[in-house]
């Protein structure tokens, strides 16, 4: 899985509390990518980072927040979980011609 | 509306068939990529065509251009039971500065039987 490891690959929480997600990387990519996957909607980018420090928002970026203090690690964060962030995360790095290799995701579910 | 919309939504086929998906896209683009995701992994990518490419092959993989049409197909041949999953187009973002970010289509759904 090109050296990408999400964590924790399920969980269960309850609307309103935070939860993080973690995305680890050892391949020294610049780019990293959070991803939230549904029926009907495809994959669909939530954050992205360019570099340490550096993040912007995605298609659907209401709800969350992101950190990157190192290269390796992208933090996916919601600050106050709702049932319609239930979902499936992917995380994923670019490669040098621009393809994306993809971590094994994270099953959320907020009852 | 999505950047790249694959055609069909499901197929399904018998071993030894060949497999067709096809995908459309709206704006220009410099690259077009296939990935495919089995049941609850990750997606994986197959192959990047390039704009100025008409056809390329990857093993059992090939995969067409049509710049003109804003269009693309993948071709699995002599498909197996293992080549079931879902299979996505990609293209880069239009407009400003990409990093890298992509947008994807629903997917096509390949079912191969035994």
């Amino acid at each position: 899985d090109a050296g990408i490891t999400q964590s924790p690959r399920h969980k269960v929480t309850e609307t309103g509390t935070p939860v993080t997600l973690r995305c680890h990387q050892t391949e020294n990519h610049r780019y990293m990518y959070w991803y939230r996957q549904d029926p009907g909607h495809g994959l669909r980018l939530i954050h992205y980072s360019y570099g340490v420090k550096d993040t912007d928002k995605g298609e659907v970026s209401d709800g969350y927040s992101v950190s990157r203090s190192k290269t390796e690690d992208f933090l996916l964060t919601l600050e106050s979980a709702t049932s319609s962030q239930t979902s499936v995360y992917f995380c994923a790095i670019s490669g040098i011609y621009n393809e994306q290799f993809f971590g094994p995701g994270t099953r959320l579910t907020v009852l | 509306s999505q950047q790249g919309e694959e055609d069909p939504q499901a197929l399904s086929i018998q071993e030894g068939e060949n497999a067709t998906m096809n995908c459309s896209y709206k704006t220009s683009i410099n690259n077009l990529q296939w990935y495919r995701q089995n049941s609850g992994r990750g997606l994986v990518h197959l192959i990047l065509i390039r704009s100025n490419e008409r056809e390329k092959h990857s093993g059992r993989l090939r995969v067409t251009l049509d710049t003109s049409k804003k269009s693309s197909s993948l071709l699995i041949t002599a498909s197996r039971a293992a080549d079931t999953a879902s299979y996505f187009c990609a293209t880069p973002r239009a407009g400003g500065t990409s990093y890298g970010k992509l947008t994807f289509g629903q997917g096509t759904i390949l079912t191969v039987h035994p």
